[in-house]
């Protein structure tokens, strides 16, 4: 079985300071990990994606997000939050059985970036 | 390139009226998937396909059909609508689901919103 909780579901930052959204994810074998965001009325957009190569895995727009197996942690970080970052951003994991990979989301986090 | 592509992008219906989205994708992908989000909730797996022809269930299939005939399209049925059906409705497609890292990275198309009065 596998399962992904979001610690936070709303995250305040002023802009310019660090944003960190918490994911912690729980399965048998190592899976595959990712974050997507989520801008209001769209669809979901891939921000970067864990794939057992390094653990510290560099995304789109700044994003950051580091594996780390003994914390069943994969923890989303930017060092400067922009206004265009206020989105929802969802932690997924992914684990292969077969011929299919379950995919298995957060229930999700909603950014907001204060001027 | 256009992605996936979702319509209606918005939807109302009264309860018991049935109605089909549509999902096209122009990448050759082999997977599909319908995710129904609601509030809190994150998204949770309708049905999928992994190829023309076939389709399975995911979590919550209770009240919807699907049907794979080209590997392009996808559609989602709802035969008999119900208010508790309300949702935002995403499909999204992927190269392959097979255990390979990384191959399961999902693209999305842009969501439809439906009501049921």
């Amino acid at each position: 079985a596998q399962s992904v909780t979001q610690l936070d579901s709303h995250v305040s930052v002023s802009e310019g300071t660090p944003v960190l959204l918490r994911c912690n994810y729980s399965s048998s074998y190592s899976p595959s990990l990712f974050w997507y965001v989520q801008h209001p009325n769209k669809g979901l957009q891939l921000l970067l994606k864990y794939t057992s190569a390094a653990t510290l895995v560099k995304g789109i727009n700044g994003f950051e997000a580091e594996f780390k197996k003994s914390e069943t942690s994969f923890h989303l970080t930017k060092p400067s939050a922009h206004m265009s970052d206020a989105a929802e951003y969802f932690c997924v994991v992914s684990l292969g059985s077969g011929g299919y990979q379950k995919v298995t989301f957060g229930t999700g986090t909603k950014l907001q970036v204060i001027p | 390139n256009a992605g996936v592509t979702q319509t209606p992008k918005f939807r109302v219906l009264k309860t018991g009226q049935s109605m089909t989205l549509l999902c096209a994708q122009d990448m050759n992908h082999e997977y599909m998937y319908w995710y129904r989000q609601d509030p809190g909730m994150g998204l949770r797996l309708i049905h999928y396909s992994v190829g023309e022809g076939t389709t399975a269930k995911g979590e919550v299939p209770d009240g919807y059909n699907v049907s794979r005939l080209k590997k392009q399209n996808f559609l989602l049925g709802l035969e008999s609508a119900a208010p508790s059906q309300t949702s935002v409705y995403f499909c999204a497609s992927s190269p392959t689901g097979r255990r390979t890292f990384g191959a399961n990275v999902l693209t999305f198309g842009a969501g439809s919103r439906l009501t049921v009065l």
